[in-house]
């Protein structure tokens, strides 16, 4: 129930390609789905976020689609560039006291 | 703001030696968590706190790990023993607010490897 599953664990892309990582879940308390970027040596930072009253977000290159009735949400990185090589986590929490549950994380490598 | 700070970068230690992680939250942020990483595991929440109080410590894989928050500027994970499974790189982040409805900030990590 408090899972996030994330998919795929790795992906690469040529630079200017769309990447997509999807994440799943099964609790429907979540109401608060933000990403998270990683470079090496780096904590996570977060990156983009998404509430559940929207279908889609955007920022700059990064989009957040949101399908509530699927349970699913995935990002799309636009014009994808060598320096968005990083590790990607889909993270999901609401407001009460429980910590955000964060996936496993997908390692992309973009290359020129 | 200069953001969650942790201490030390990076930790040698030998095998059954005590570790102290060190970490200094955001200011005004409320809610602090400590994380481990590793290739097999992912982040793993280990304990978090609201208000300087452990809320939920069962993330903590043994009772060789303890966690403390004396003050709402300072907080730390031991290990004592400390045993080569350790090897992680451990992470604290601060909230503004508690639970799951808003950005966590991370720290850069300290690497632990234990020999």
């Amino acid at each position: 129930q408090q899972q996030v599953k994330q998919s795929p664990q790795s992906l690469i892309v040529q630079k200017g390609g769309i990447p997509i990582i999807n994440c799943a879940y099964e609790n429907t308390a979540f109401d608060y789905f933000p990403w998270y970027q990683q470079f090496p040596g780096k904590g996570p930072a977060l990156l983009i976020a998404i509430r559940p009253d929207v279908s889609e977000k955007k920022e700059g290159r990064f989009t957040i689609s949101f399908n509530k009735s699927a349970k699913q949400f995935s990002l799309h990185i636009m014009d994808s560039q060598p320096g968005d090589s990083a590790t990607y986590f889909c993270a999901a929490g609401n407001s009460g006291n429980t910590p955000l549950v964060f996936g496993k994380g997908t390692r992309l490598s973009v290359i020129a | 703001d200069a953001g969650v700070i942790q201490s030390p970068r990076h930790e040698v230690t030998e095998m059954g030696q005590e570790v102290t992680l060190r970490c200094k939250p955001i200011s005004g942020h409320n809610s602090l968590f400590w994380y481990r990483q590793t290739m097999m595991r992912g982040l793993e929440l280990l304990i978090y706190f609201n208000n300087n109080v452990p809320i939920d410590d069962s993330g903590m894989p043994e009772d060789r790990f303890s966690a403390k928050m004396p003050n709402a500027s300072f907080s730390t994970l031991k290990i004592q023993p400390s045993e080569p499974r350790d090897s992680a790189v451990y992470f604290c982040a601060s909230s503004p607010y508690g639970g799951g409805n808003y950005g966590y900030t991370f720290g850069s990590g300290t690497r632990l490897t234990v020999v």
